[in-house]
C-alpha cells in the first residue's frame, strides 16, 4: 500500500523567510510519480509539480524548488523568500501514473506567511 | 476553455438522506476522478472513471457509487448519509487514463450533514 507522510501540520514564517515543507513516502512500486499541490482557502487544488521515480534531478521554478531523494524516500519543497500569497495548505501526493490518477495524498502542511 | 465544474457548490443534508454530486470535466478530458476531503485532512481517492467504465475504487463503503455519462460528465451518489460524510468532495479530470498531462481539479462541493 502507498503512504505519504507530511509531518509538519502547520508552519508559520515571516515574509521573506525561506521555508521547507517535508514529504516522506512509501510505495512498493518501482515506477511512481510524486506531486505537490497547493490548496488556497477557496478550496481548489492547484498543481505545482510532478516528478517520476527515475528522475532525481532537483527542480527550481522561480521561488519554488523541489528536492527528490529516493534513498530517503523524500520529496521536499522549498519556498525561497516567502510571500503572504504563499499562505495555503500544501499537499504532497503519490500515484502510479503520470496523470496523477488515484492519488494518495499526505495530510497536508498549512503554511502561514505573516507580513 | 472552462475548467472542471462541480455542482452544487454547497449542500446541506440530514442523516439518512441521499445526495448526488455532479462534475463536468474539461472539454476533451475522458477521465474523471472523485476525492473526499474531510476538514483538516488530505483528500482521499473514491473513484476513477474512464470512457464510462470504473478504473479504480478507493476504500469507501458501498453507500458510495458513481457513474460516467457518454459526454464524460460524472455523478457521485452517496446513500444513507452519515455525519462523517461531511466533507469537501473534489472532482478531477484528465485527458486520458494515463495522459502526460496532470489531472485538473474542480473547486469542489462542500457537503454538510446535520
Amino acid at each position: 500500500a502507498q503512504k505519504v507522510t507530511q509531518a509538519q501540520t502547520e508552519i508559520s514564517v515571516v515574509e521573506k523567510e525561506d521555508v521547507t515543507l517535508d514529504c516522506v513516502y512509501e510505495t512498493r512500486d518501482t515506477t511512481y510519480y510524486l506531486f505537490w499541490y497547493k490548496q488556497p482557502p477557496s478550496g481548489e487544488l492547484v498543481f505545482l509539480i510532478r516528478r517520476n521515480s527515475f528522475d532525481e534531478q532537483n527542480e527550481i521554478s522561480g521561488r519554488y524548488s523541489w528536492n527528490f531523494q529516493k534513498s530517503t524516500s523524500s520529496f521536499n519543497f522549498t519556498i525561497t523568500a516567502s510571500q503572504v500569497v504563499d499562505s495555503a495548505v500544501y499537499f504532497c501526493a503519490l500515484s502510479e501514473d503520470n496523470a496523477g490518477n488515484m492519488l494518495t495524498f499526505g495530510g497536508g502542511t498549512r503554511l502561514m506567511v505573516k507580513p | 476553455d472552462a475548467g472542471v465544474t462541480q455542482s452544487p457548490t454547497h449542500l446541506i443534508k440530514t442523516r439518512g438522506q441521499h445526495v448526488t454530486l455532479r462534475c463536468s470535466p474539461i472539454s476533451g478530458h475522458k477521465s474523471v476522478s472523485w476525492y473526499q476531503q474531510v476538514l483538516g485532512q488530505g483528500p482521499q481517492f473514491i473513484f476513477q472513471y474512464y470512457e464510462k467504465e470504473e478504473r479504480g475504487r478507493g476504500n469507501f463503503p458501498d453507500r458510495f457509487s458513481a457513474r460516467q455519462f457518454p459526454n464524460y460528465s460524472s455523478e457521485l451518489n452517496v446513500n444513507a448519509l452519515l455525519l462523517g460524510d461531511s466533507a469537501l468532495y473534489l472532482c478531477a479530470s484528465s485527458r486520458t487514463g494515463d495522459s502526460n498531462q496532470p489531472q485538473h481539479f474542480g473547486d469542489g462541493t462542500r457537503l454538510s450533514i446535520l
